[in-house]
Protein backbone atom coordinates (compact mmCIF):
# COMPACT_ATOMS: atom_id res chain seq x y z
CA UNK A 1 0.00 0.00 0.00
CA UNK A 2 1.08 3.78 -0.39
CA UNK A 3 1.12 4.10 3.26
CA UNK A 4 2.44 3.30 6.89
CA UNK A 5 0.94 -0.04 7.76
CA UNK A 6 0.19 -1.33 11.03
CA UNK A 7 -1.18 -4.93 12.61
CA UNK A 8 -3.12 -5.94 14.34
CA UNK A 9 -5.13 -2.80 14.66
CA UNK A 10 -6.46 -3.97 17.80
CA UNK A 11 -4.89 -6.43 20.35
CA UNK A 12 -6.59 -7.78 23.28
CA UNK A 13 -3.89 -9.79 25.58
CA UNK A 14 -3.72 -11.56 29.58
CA UNK A 15 -1.16 -9.40 31.58
CA UNK A 16 2.02 -11.50 31.53
CA UNK A 17 1.99 -12.31 28.29
CA UNK A 18 4.27 -10.68 25.00
CA UNK A 19 3.13 -9.01 22.25
CA UNK A 20 4.40 -8.20 18.87
CA UNK A 21 3.10 -5.05 17.17
CA UNK A 22 4.34 -4.81 12.95
CA UNK A 23 4.88 -1.63 11.17
CA UNK A 24 5.40 -1.76 7.48
CA UNK A 25 6.85 1.43 6.71
CA UNK A 26 6.32 3.61 3.17
CA UNK A 27 8.65 2.26 0.93
CA UNK A 28 11.51 4.03 0.21
CA UNK A 29 11.22 5.50 3.88
CA UNK A 30 15.05 5.25 5.78
CA UNK A 31 13.38 6.81 9.32
CA UNK A 32 11.34 4.56 10.92
CA UNK A 33 9.61 5.94 14.52
CA UNK A 34 7.60 4.27 17.55
CA UNK A 35 5.32 6.77 19.30
CA UNK A 36 3.02 5.32 22.53
CA UNK A 37 -0.46 6.97 22.79
CA UNK A 38 -2.25 6.50 26.12
CA UNK A 39 -5.95 7.15 26.17
CA UNK A 40 -6.78 10.84 25.81
CA UNK A 41 -2.96 11.89 26.14
CA UNK A 42 -0.42 12.55 23.62
CA UNK A 43 2.40 11.00 21.63
CA UNK A 44 5.00 9.83 23.51
CA UNK A 45 8.00 8.70 21.35
CA UNK A 46 9.79 5.21 21.95
CA UNK A 47 11.88 4.22 19.82
CA UNK A 48 13.45 5.56 16.39
CA UNK A 49 15.36 3.94 13.54
CA UNK A 50 17.30 5.81 10.83
CA UNK A 51 18.85 3.83 7.87
CA UNK A 52 21.68 1.09 9.37
CA UNK A 53 22.39 3.40 12.31
CA UNK A 54 22.12 2.60 15.62
CA UNK A 55 18.89 3.06 16.70
CA UNK A 56 17.59 6.05 19.29
CA UNK A 57 16.19 3.46 22.05
CA UNK A 58 15.87 6.35 24.64
CA UNK A 59 12.08 6.83 24.55
CA UNK A 60 11.78 2.67 26.14
CA UNK A 61 9.98 2.87 29.06
CA UNK A 62 11.56 -0.11 30.70
CA UNK A 63 13.64 -3.43 29.50
CA UNK A 64 10.33 -5.58 28.81
CA UNK A 65 9.96 -2.80 25.52
CA UNK A 66 12.31 -3.89 22.73
CA UNK A 67 12.10 -3.45 18.88
CA UNK A 68 13.56 -4.45 16.31
CA UNK A 69 13.74 -3.35 12.14
CA UNK A 70 14.86 -5.58 9.61
CA UNK A 71 17.03 -3.19 7.00
CA UNK A 72 14.81 -0.23 5.84
CA UNK A 73 11.66 -2.15 5.98
CA UNK A 74 9.62 -4.00 8.98
CA UNK A 75 9.73 -3.16 12.30
CA UNK A 76 8.25 -5.18 15.08
CA UNK A 77 8.03 -3.87 18.76
CA UNK A 78 7.57 -6.32 21.14
CA UNK A 79 6.39 -6.15 24.34
CA UNK A 80 7.16 -8.84 27.36
CA UNK A 81 4.97 -9.89 30.14
CA UNK A 82 2.55 -7.50 29.54
CA UNK A 83 1.14 -4.90 32.51
CA UNK A 84 -2.22 -3.47 32.21
CA UNK A 85 -0.45 0.29 31.94
CA UNK A 86 0.85 -0.98 28.86
CA UNK A 87 -2.74 -0.83 27.45
CA UNK A 88 -2.57 2.48 24.70
CA UNK A 89 -2.22 2.85 21.19
CA UNK A 90 1.11 2.27 19.63
CA UNK A 91 2.16 4.36 16.52
CA UNK A 92 4.51 3.90 13.92
CA UNK A 93 5.42 6.73 11.12
CA UNK A 94 8.11 6.57 8.43
CA UNK A 95 9.83 9.01 7.06
CA UNK A 96 12.83 10.10 4.25
CA UNK A 97 16.06 10.58 5.69
CA UNK A 98 16.44 13.65 4.03
CA UNK A 99 13.04 15.11 3.86
CA UNK A 100 12.09 18.23 6.68
CA UNK A 101 10.48 17.13 9.51
CA UNK A 102 7.21 17.69 7.85
CA UNK A 103 7.00 14.67 5.77
CA UNK A 104 6.58 12.18 8.66
CA UNK A 105 3.51 9.78 7.90
CA UNK A 106 1.81 8.09 10.52
CA UNK A 107 -0.42 4.52 10.59
CA UNK A 108 -3.28 4.12 12.09
CA UNK A 109 -2.04 2.32 15.02
CA UNK A 110 -2.14 -0.57 17.42
CA UNK A 111 -4.71 -1.10 19.37
CA UNK A 112 -3.33 -2.50 22.57
CA UNK A 113 -5.75 -3.40 25.75
CA UNK A 114 -4.27 -5.92 28.59
CA UNK A 115 -6.65 -7.29 30.81
CA UNK B 1 13.70 17.98 29.31
CA UNK B 2 11.86 19.77 26.29
CA UNK B 3 7.99 19.77 27.13
CA UNK B 4 5.56 21.14 24.82
CA UNK B 5 2.40 22.24 26.72
CA UNK B 6 -0.93 23.06 24.76
CA UNK B 7 -4.16 25.28 25.87
CA UNK B 8 -6.31 24.57 25.94
CA UNK B 9 -6.85 20.87 26.84
CA UNK B 10 -10.03 20.94 25.17
CA UNK B 11 -12.63 23.18 23.42
CA UNK B 12 -16.70 23.08 22.85
CA UNK B 13 -17.19 25.16 20.14
CA UNK B 14 -20.58 25.96 18.13
CA UNK B 15 -20.72 25.36 13.99
CA UNK B 16 -18.97 29.15 12.72
CA UNK B 17 -17.39 30.34 15.11
CA UNK B 18 -13.39 30.75 14.74
CA UNK B 19 -11.05 28.48 17.46
CA UNK B 20 -7.74 29.52 18.45
CA UNK B 21 -5.08 27.09 20.65
CA UNK B 22 -1.69 27.58 21.82
CA UNK B 23 1.65 25.54 22.56
CA UNK B 24 4.34 26.65 24.61
CA UNK B 25 7.70 25.23 25.01
CA UNK B 26 10.53 25.31 27.94
CA UNK B 27 13.11 25.49 25.60
CA UNK B 28 13.44 26.96 21.85
CA UNK B 29 12.63 25.38 19.33
CA UNK B 30 13.57 25.76 15.35
CA UNK B 31 10.70 23.74 13.81
CA UNK B 32 7.22 23.80 15.19
CA UNK B 33 4.34 21.82 13.08
CA UNK B 34 0.35 21.06 13.65
CA UNK B 35 -0.88 17.90 13.44
CA UNK B 36 -4.36 16.75 13.51
CA UNK B 37 -5.64 13.19 14.80
CA UNK B 38 -9.33 12.11 13.76
CA UNK B 39 -10.50 9.18 16.13
CA UNK B 40 -8.84 5.55 15.13
CA UNK B 41 -6.38 7.27 12.54
CA UNK B 42 -2.61 8.53 13.14
CA UNK B 43 -1.99 12.34 13.18
CA UNK B 44 -1.59 14.15 10.07
CA UNK B 45 0.45 17.20 9.18
CA UNK B 46 -1.25 20.62 8.88
CA UNK B 47 1.37 23.15 8.79
CA UNK B 48 5.10 23.27 9.49
CA UNK B 49 6.83 26.36 10.41
CA UNK B 50 10.11 27.07 9.98
CA UNK B 51 11.22 30.61 11.10
CA UNK B 52 10.61 32.90 14.17
CA UNK B 53 7.76 34.96 13.36
CA UNK B 54 6.65 33.40 10.77
CA UNK B 55 2.76 33.46 9.84
CA UNK B 56 1.54 30.42 7.57
CA UNK B 57 -2.48 29.43 6.38
CA UNK B 58 -3.31 26.45 5.01
CA UNK B 59 -7.42 27.01 3.84
CA UNK B 60 -8.99 28.01 7.20
CA UNK B 61 -6.32 27.27 9.19
CA UNK B 62 -3.59 30.10 10.58
CA UNK B 63 -0.82 29.16 13.05
CA UNK B 64 2.47 31.28 13.67
CA UNK B 65 5.80 30.94 14.79
CA UNK B 66 6.25 32.72 18.08
CA UNK B 67 9.53 35.35 17.66
CA UNK B 68 10.66 34.00 21.35
CA UNK B 69 10.94 30.35 19.20
CA UNK B 70 9.51 29.31 22.60
CA UNK B 71 6.14 29.03 21.26
CA UNK B 72 3.05 28.89 18.91
CA UNK B 73 -0.42 29.30 17.97
CA UNK B 74 -2.95 27.66 15.66
CA UNK B 75 -6.49 29.34 14.82
CA UNK B 76 -8.94 28.20 12.69
CA UNK B 77 -11.68 29.90 11.01
CA UNK B 78 -15.44 29.74 10.56
CA UNK B 79 -15.55 26.10 12.05
CA UNK B 80 -17.04 23.23 10.57
CA UNK B 81 -18.00 19.65 12.16
CA UNK B 82 -15.49 17.89 10.37
CA UNK B 83 -12.71 20.03 12.40
CA UNK B 84 -13.69 17.71 15.31
CA UNK B 85 -10.02 15.69 16.42
CA UNK B 86 -7.19 16.26 18.52
CA UNK B 87 -4.59 19.06 17.86
CA UNK B 88 -1.26 18.60 18.74
CA UNK B 89 1.86 20.88 18.39
CA UNK B 90 5.67 18.96 17.62
CA UNK B 91 8.43 19.72 17.53
CA UNK B 92 11.95 18.29 16.56
CA UNK B 93 13.88 16.42 19.65
CA UNK B 94 16.90 17.82 19.08
CA UNK B 95 18.01 21.42 17.84
CA UNK B 96 19.77 19.47 15.01
CA UNK B 97 16.65 19.68 13.52
CA UNK B 98 16.35 16.11 12.76
CA UNK B 99 13.19 14.10 12.46
CA UNK B 100 12.71 13.05 15.49
CA UNK B 101 9.80 14.89 17.26
CA UNK B 102 8.24 15.62 20.56
CA UNK B 103 4.45 15.96 20.66
CA UNK B 104 2.40 18.51 23.28
CA UNK B 105 -0.04 17.28 24.99
CA UNK B 106 -3.04 18.03 22.83
CA UNK B 107 -6.19 20.00 22.05
CA UNK B 108 -9.14 18.50 21.76
CA UNK B 109 -11.78 19.89 19.85
CA UNK B 110 -15.38 19.17 19.53
CA UNK B 111 -17.89 20.97 17.10
CA UNK B 112 -20.91 21.48 17.67
CA UNK B 113 -23.33 21.55 14.76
Amino acid sequence: GAGVSQSPSNKVTEKGKDVELRCDPISGHTALYWYRQRLGQGLEFLIYFQGNSAPDKSGLPSDRFSAERTGESVSTLTIQRTQQEDSAVYLCASSLWDSPENTIYFGEGSWLTVV
Amino acid sequence: GQQLNQSPQSMFIQEGEDVSMNCTSSSIFNTWLWYKQEPGEGPVLLIALYKAGELTSNGRLTAQFGITRKDSFLNISASIPSDVGIYFCAGPKYQTGANNLFFGTGTRLTVIP
